[in-house]
């Protein structure tokens, strides 16, 4: 089945730094890469996502790279805030079952003002 | 009320003790899941149901029981929980037909089992 690897698991930067979380996945067949910032006392928020016949999507200082070939995703976010300090979480659809996601073990983003 | 909803929000539990978690989405989606959320490990998919219907449910033990009355509404009837059950409890919902995979999710039911 699916297999989720997510690094790392804890990113420190400075505000106005640009943050990098990289996913792997093992299935080829996974054609759907969401992302997630779960918020201390909340439920993960999906913030973007990616499907498997693009390479690159953007939504203003977040972005999201997928590389098919080697089976890596990747989440960028730019010029970030302290509002940006949360676990991050990948998942990837899990071929076969209509749409069921395998998460990462998440991220945690700390902004420092 | 908007989006995904979730009572209790906290729950502290006997491990004799028999409850029930609560779940309710507003958005018109007819997919509901429950996930297991532990500290250091990914989210567990426990249990998914497509239009009422179970359609998954990933070897989830018997003291965990699921319904879904209906598109609205998910319920987790609890009995007999183990301390290593206590986690964060948390629902999602999707539009099965139209986007499958983009997820919902509530605040979660932080449960305790003592």
């Amino acid at each position: 089945g699916e297999n989720v690897e997510q690094h790392p698991s804890t990113l420190s930067v400075q505000e106005g730094d640009s943050a990098v979380i990289k996913c792997t996945y093992s299935d080829s067949a996974s054609n759907y890469f969401p992302w997630y910032k779960q918020e201390l006392g909340k439920g993960p928020q999906l913030i973007i996502d990616i499907r498997s016949n693009v390479g690159e999507k953007k939504d203003q200082r977040i972005a999201v790279t997928l590389n098919k070939t080697a089976k890596h995703f990747s989440l960028h976010i730019t010029e970030t805030q302290p509002e940006d300090s949360a676990v991050y979480f990948c998942a990837a659809s899990q071929a076969g079952s209509q749409g069921n996601l395998i998460f990462g073990k998440g991220t945690k983003l700390s902004v420092k003002p | 009320e908007t989006g995904v909803t979730q009572t209790p929000r906290h729950l502290v539990m006997g491990m004799t003790n028999k409850k029930s978690l609560k779940c309710e989405q507003h958005l018109g989606h007819n997919a509901m899941y429950w996930y297991k959320q532990s500290a250091k490990k990914p989210l567990e998919l426990m249990f998914v149901y497509n239009f009422k219907e179970q359609t998954e449910n990933n070897s989830v033990p018997s003291r965990f029981s699921p319904e879904c009355p209906n598109s609205s509404h998910l319920f987790l009837h609890l009995h007999t929980l183990q301390p290593e059950d206590s986690a964060l409890y948390l629902c999602a919902s999707s539009q099965f037909e139209a986007t499958p995979y983009e997820q919902y999710f509530g605040p979660g039911t932080r449960l305790t089992v003592t």
